[in-house]
């Protein structure tokens, strides 16, 4: 079964504290693995794909074959962080996207 | 070019109504996506098109619920006799071409009461 699983709903780190935002999916195949995020008040916009290997707005995620996971990490976080992040995957063959449930992070101050 | 765009934003409808949603690609984007978010939810995926054609559609849609996109431009999804289950944020993304990111739209809010 296609899924993916994001373990934590609500995650609180403190402003300038490294941050890890949790991800493992299910897929018979190589599936393409995203990380989408939604500011308050915005539409849900891509952050990072892993075939882009890029590091966006400082964020950075491995994906691990072995493992099935794919967090998403920043080393030190900032207040604009705060938002709600989905982790997602589609397909070798289509183009839909299979999304988590999306995980809430809250950066203190 | 805005974006993708949605109309309308909100929509309050009684059990049984039937409602329609528009969704207005980026232009020159080729494939159109529609996806269904409740509440605690990521986004569900429910069907997308190739231009005119329709590619693919979830088992999340029922028999009364209908996507177009007569034109390869843009799209629009009926429910009918809708029920309080449907009360959902409706997202739609374009993209342009096959693999390519996916952008969304702000989102059709429905409540059926």
């Amino acid at each position: 079964a296609q899924r993916v699983t994001q373990p934590e709903k609500l995650l609180s780190v403190f402003k300038g504290a490294p941050v890890e935002l949790k991800c493992n999916y299910s897929y018979s195949g190589s599936p393409e693995l995203f990380w989408y995020v939604q500011y308050s008040r915005q539409r849900l916009q891509l952050l990072l794909r892993h075939i882009s290997r890029e590091s966006i707005k400082g964020f950075t995620a491995d994906l691990n074959k072995g493992e099935t996971s794919f967090h998403l990490k920043k080393p030190f976080a900032q207040e604009e962080d705060s938002a709600m992040y989905y982790c997602a995957l589609s397909g070798s063959r289509d183009d839909k996207i299979i999304f988590g449930k999306g995980t809430r992070l809250h950066i203190l101050p | 070019d805005t974006g993708v765009s949605q109309d309308p934003r909100h929509k309050i409808t009684k059990r049984g109504q039937n409602v329609t949603f528009r969704c207005d690609p980026i232009s020159e984007h080729n494939r159109l996506y529609w996806y269904r978010q409740t509440l605690g939810q990521g986004p569900e995926f429910l069907t997308y098109f190739q231009n005119e054609a329709q590619l693919e559609k979830s088992r999340l849609l029922s028999d009364r619920f209908s996507a177009e996109r007569p034109k390869g431009s843009f799209s629009t999804l009926e429910i009918q006799r809708t029920e309080q289950g449907d009360s959902a944020m409706y997202l739609c993304a374009s993209s342009l071409e096959h693999r390519e990111t996916q952008y969304f739209g702000p989102g059709t809010r429905l409540l059926v009461l």
